[in-house]
């Protein structure tokens, strides 16, 4: 059974400063793994895409990369800004849960402090 | 190109009733899934409409029921409600049911059961 988890659960850092994001998966057989943004009591914005083939997507401030052998994906954050305040959770598709489906973790709150 | 929407944004329900949310998919897209999200988890995959059929199902009571439409749009039923029912709803919709498609998710319902 795939099992999705974000360490650390909460992370507060002060504006300006470059952060990490962790997710990590305990079946590497996956097609594409996805970074959500949610603001509190919203829905999500899908923010990168990785495939399986790929090691990196990059959009704006944002660089999602994915080693699947390790079963890892982190999201960085250059030069973080107030507006970067939210939940971010990161899902895996793969062919152990049904292809269809999307398995999450349980996100990181993430605040950034002016 | 018209986004994911859901209705209602809000709902309050007591114990026992039934209830049905409604979820237009993005334009383009036949595939709609349904996921729960409670209070500070990840969401979780109910099920997934392709095509007017149920085409993979999580780990759901069968009180949760769908139906998918002609135009795409898709309905969320839920009968005999319980207070564990509260959560964000949340609606998906993508292309078609690739393993490698990119899921939008739409902005939520949130359903309060008293």
């Amino acid at each position: 059974k795939q099992e999705v988890t974000q360490i650390p659960a909460a992370l507060s850092v002060p504006e300006g400063e470059n952060l990490v994001l962790n997710c990590s998966f305990t079946d590497s057989a996956i097609y594409n793994l996805q970074w959500f943004r949610q603001d509190p009591g919203k829905g999500l914005t899908s923010l990168l895409l990785i495939q399986s083939s790929q090691r990196e997507q990059t959009s704006g401030r944002l660089n999602a990369s994915l080693d699947k052998s390790s079963g890892r994906s982190t999201l960085y954050i250059a030069a973080s800004q107030p507006g970067d305040s939210a939940t971010y959770l990161c899902a895996v598709k793969g062919p152990a849960q049904g292809a269809q489906k999307l398995v999450f973790g349980q996100g990181t709150r993430l605040t950034i402090n002016p | 190109e018209t986004g994911v929407t859901q209705s209602p944004t809000h709902l309050i329900k007591t114990r026992g009733q039934q209830v049905t949310l409604r979820c237009s998919s993005q334009s383009g897209h036949n595939t709609v899934s349904w996921y729960q999200q409670a209070l500070g988890q990840g969401p979780q995959f109910i099920f997934q409409y392709y095509r007017e059929e149920e085409n993979g199902r999580g780990n759901f009571p069968p009180r949760f029921s769908g139906l998918q439409f002609p135009n795409y749009s898709s309905e969320l039923n839920v009968n005999a409600l319980e207070l564990d029912d509260s959560a964000l709803y949340l609606c998906a919709s993508g292309p078609r049911p690739s393993s490698y498609n990119e899921q939008f998710f739409g902005p939520g319902t949130r359903l309060t059961v008293l």
